[in-house]
């Protein structure tokens, strides 16, 4: 029974559409994020939802919106997909803020050709 | 800027050996400190922390140590097993916040 799942796990799509990826977590989870690692293999931190307030927003694009219906789900919108964007993106989750371990999500790649 | 900072990218021990995986970090507000393993194609999952009040954190073949005045922590596998082949991650978190800041990983391969 998969703690935090993420689908789907490989999407190849052309530049300029737009795409969602989906997360969900059964752990009871307050905290959920997605973190995005980039070619240079460098894991960081996109969003991250409390209790489906967003409290983190690093220097993401717009085009990026993750979106949260509740607490076990957190979605990740991204308009306009550019060749920069292909990376694999990893939904994660933990039980609050702070000194806590995260639970990934085994990873989408996304490919923009 | 890169706050944590694992300067080997690959290491190669041979299989009932130890391995020693490095990590610095310059943020000297984080205090809680976590090791990820990663098998491809799958998410990092969680190993072992420690939090910044200990030096030395254990778990079965899994010890952390940590050493604040050097801003280095070190995570040692003994004895290694071929299984723990995978890229190692180290993170950390700010005092009284989150995310976890990652390093770039270090990938491990232990010979049989």
């Amino acid at each position: 029974d998969t703690a935090v799942s993420q689908t789907p796990k490989y999407l190849v799509t052309q530049m300029g559409n737009d795409k969602s990826i989906k997360c969900e977590q059964n752990l009871g989870h307050d905290t959920m994020y997605w973190y995005k690692q980039d070619s240079k293999k460098f894991l960081k931190i996109m969003f991250s939802y409390n209790n489906k307030e967003l409290i983190i927003n690093e220097t993401v694009p717009n085009r990026f919106s993750p979106k949260s219906p509740d607490k076990a789900h957190l979605n990740l919108h991204i308009n306009s997909l550019e060749l920069g964007d292909s990376a694999v993106y990893f939904c994660a989750s933990s039980q609050n803020r702070g000194r806590t371990e995260a639970f990934f999500g085994q990873g989408t790649r996304l490919t923009v050709v | 800027d890169q706050q944590v900072k694992q300067n080997s990218p690959s290491l190669s021990v041979q299989e009932g050996r130890i391995s020693i995986l490095n990590c610095d970090y310059t943020n000297s507000m984080f205090d809680y400190f976590l090791w990820y393993k990663k098998y491809p194609a799958e998410g990092p999952t969680f190993l072992i922390s420690i939090s910044s009040i200990k030096d030395k954190n254990e778990d079965g073949r899994f010890t952390v140590f940590l050493n604040k005045s050097a801003k280095h922590l070190s995570l040692h596998i003994v004895p290694s097993q071929p299984g723990d082949s995978a890229v190692y991650f180290c993170a950390a978190i700010e005092r009284g916040n989150t995310p976890l800041v990652f390093g770039k990983g270090t990938r491990l391969s232990v010979i049989a």
